[in-house]
């Protein structure tokens, strides 16, 4: 069965600095989805950012950008400039391509300093 | 908006009884999920329905049941309440039954249900 992992409980940034959030997953899968998904206090999940495994190249959504190491499976998700808005739960997510479900990690809660 | 509609938001009940949530899905999505969210447990898949039909399950308790209907809509039963149900319930859709093309989900706002 996969699993996702993030370490880090809770992080702090400055407004307008830079953060990064580690997520690693454990899969014998080669093919699947990974995903980063935001839940601020309105509880609503919303997607940030996907990665395709077959795709080499990092996916990225204007301040949001993810570092894919599929070797090493980890699965960071760096948010730059970061705003007032961006403080949230935040959940890594994998899904396979054969499957149907998410699997997510526990998230981490996002501070953002004014 | 994410175009997945969940009723109610919030739900207050006593042990021992049953209440019902509902989903209504994206307008041309087959697939619902069922997600629950708990202090302890975090996020957890429950079950998927496509186009009516069961197509996987996870760690949903024996009371708990649910269906889709005709009208793509679902309703998650849950019955015998415990205090440890209280969680938020959130109900996801997706065009496809399984992962292709992007495997996303959209996710409604959640019911949070209270037991006491």
């Amino acid at each position: 069965a996969q699993t996702v992992t993030q370490s880090q409980p809770e992080m702090s940034v400055q407004e307008a600095e830079t953060v990064t959030l580690s997520c690693t997953y454990d899969t014998s899968e080669s093919d699947y989805y990974l995903f980063w998904y935001k839940q601020p206090p309105s509880r609503q999940m919303i997607l940030v950012i996907r990665q395709e495994a077959y795709k080499q190249q990092n996916a990225t959504e204007n301040r949001f950008s993810v570092n894919f190491q599929k070797a090493a499976k980890s699965f960071s998700l760096k948010i730059s400039d970061s705003q007032l808005g961006d403080a949230a739960m935040y959940f890594c997510a994998y899904r396979s391509v054969y499957g149907n479900k998410l699997v997510f990690g526990a998230g981490t809660i996002l501070r953002v300093k004014s | 908006d994410s175009g997945v509609t969940q009723t109610p938001k919030h739900l207050i009940t006593a042990t021992g009884q049953r209440v019902t949530l509902r989903c209504s899905p994206r307008s041309g999505d087959l697939s619902v999920y069922w997600y629950q969210q708990s202090l302890d447990q975090g996020l957890q898949f429950l079950i998927q329905y496509y186009n009516g039909e069961e197509r996987a399950k996870g760690n949903i308790l024996e009371r708990f049941s649910a269906q889709q209907f005709p009208d793509l809509h679902s309703e998650l039963n849950l019955s015998s309440l415990e205090l440890g149900d209280s969680a938020l319930y959130f109900c996801a859709s997706s065009v496809s039954g399984t992962g292709a093309p992007l495997g996303e989900a959209f996710f409604g706002q959640g019911t949070r249900l209270t037991v006491v």
